[in-house]
């Protein structure tokens, strides 16, 4: 199956700083890389997201970045601010299951 | 948009009872619902898979005579903890496609906190 590995567990920076998040897969099958925020105690909402076919997506201060020959993508917030602060997990997914694999996490902590 | 619900939002049980989760899609017909177990401060982990009408798909390593899933209509899945144990307190998670092949309609539900005593 999918092994998603997400890189690094925690995370601190300034506000108005950038923050980088890197996941890398293992099934070439892969095709949809979604990422997903998530406050403590609540649902993970979807932030994101990449197909296969796309290097790269960009929605105001948040953007994707996929490497599919290496297997890897990362998620790129600029300007970070305090709400910011949340679980961060990557996924990987395939059009033929379905499912999604998580990676496992990374806690951002954005410092006023 | 696709609201996916869940109940209940907590449970505290007695070790040895069983606890029944719902995972309904409230605004469209869901063929296949995704359980997930969620330990504090670690990563959301595939129980299962659960079509509609047909038997789940459990990872490897997930008990499927512990964790009985139930997709009984396009609505509606449940998550049967059998014989809940202290290890098996945790969050548990829901989520559910809109339509195959459609990502954005990957929706969450709200979660359960389980706590076994």
């Amino acid at each position: 199956g999918e092994n998603v590995e997400q890189h690094p567990s925690t995370l601190s920076v300034q506000e108005g700083d950038s923050a980088v998040i890197k996941c890398t897969y293992s099934d070439s099958a892969s095709n949809y890389f979604p990422w997903y925020k998530q406050e403590l105690g609540k649902r993970p909402q979807l932030i994101i997201d990449i197909r296969s076919n796309v290097g790269e997506k960009k929605d105001q201060r948040i953007a994707v970045t996929l490497n599919k020959t290496a297997k890897h993508f990362s998620l790129h917030i600029t300007e970070t601010q305090p709400e910011d602060s949340a679980v961060y997990f990557c996924a990987a997914s395939s059009s033929t299951g379905n499912q999604f694999y998580f990676g496992t996490g990374t806690s951002l902590t954005v410092i006023p | 948009g696709a609201v996916v619900s869940q109940h209940p939002s907590r449970v505290i049980c007695k070790s040895g009872t069983s606890v029944k989760i719902e995972c309904r899609s409230l605004d469209f017909q869901a063929t296949t619902m995704f359980w997930y177990r969620q330990f504090p401060k670690q990563s959301l982990m595939l129980m299962a898979t659960s079509n509609e009408g047909s038997k789940a798909t459990y990872e490897q390593g997930v008990e499927k005579d512990k964790f009985l899933i139930n997709h009984a209509s396009l609505t509606l899945s449940t998550l049967t903890v059998t014989s809940a144990h202290p290890e098996d307190s945790s969050f548990y998670i829901c989520s559910a496609i809109k339509q195959r092949g459609g990502f954005g309609g990957y929706t969450f539900g709200s979660g359960t906190r389980l706590t076994v005593v």
